[in-house]
């Protein structure tokens, strides 16, 4: 069963950093490119990072580019995103999926509140 | 930068009714378009990819359609368990932008 579990998310003030992971199993994690995407409280969905497979290719949105980096560890079957400059803007919900190329499997998220 | 238009913004439908939605692209994407199903407090579930290819165990009364910069989702007699919201999604090529959702209501 492919079962994808986030976590590293908190309360954390405006302008600090927070590094979330996300561990995979049930399928060959080196395989695949995976993403993460957010949904703050009460709204839709924005795809935020995408890396893949072997790391050679990183897409990142506009609204994080400069502030956020995607990478994974292959062998420790995670994915990782560091968020640094955080703003209130950034508070949401953080899903991690599987790219195939659709996003067919998503973990249960882990929310992120930036707040002083 | 791509924006996916999806429309309407919300539905209220009867239980077997038929129910369309739309999702328009700003620029031609061909058939990379994928649809999710989100209920409350739970993790989007893909629905449709590529356009019109139905994901493993959903039910055939969900179709995707369309090609290029638009598309339609389409739910054949609706069930009380349909209640959601839909978002459409670019898939393939980055960025990887999600329409805004359809909110679909059970009267």
């Amino acid at each position: 069963e492919v079962q994808l579990v986030e976590s590293g998310g908190g309360l954390v003030q405006p302008g600090r950093s927070l590094k979330l992971s996300c561990v995979a199993s049930g399928f060959t994690f080196s395989n695949y490119g995976m993403n993460w995407i957010r949904q703050a409280p009460g709204k839709g969905l924005e795809w935020v990072a995408y890396i893949s497979s072997g790391s050679s290719y990183i897409y990142y949105a506009e609204t994080v580019k400069g502030r956020f980096t995607i990478s994974r560890d292959n062998a420790k079957n995670t994915l990782y995103l560091q968020m640094t400059s955080l703003r209130s803007e950034d508070t949401a919900l953080y899903y991690c999926a599987r790219s195939d190329p659709a996003f067919d499997y998503w973990g249960q998220g882990v929310m992120v509140t930036v707040s002083s | 930068n791509i924006v996916m238009t999806q429309s309407p913004k919300s539905m209220s439908i009867s239980v077997g009714d038929r129910v369309t939605m739309n999702c328009k692209a700003s620029q031609n994407v061909y058939n990379n378009i994928a649809w999710y199903q989100q209920k409350p407090g739970q993790s989007p579930k893909l629905l449709i990819y590529y356009a019109s290819n139905r994901y493993n165990g959903v039910p055939d009364r969900f179709t995707g359609s369309g090609y290029g910069t638009d598309f339609t989702l389409t739910i054949n007699s609706v069930q009380a368990e349909d209640a959601a919201f839909y978002y459409c999604q670019r898939i393939y090529n980055s960025p990887y932008t999600f329409g805004a959702g359809t909110k679909l209501e059970l009267k």
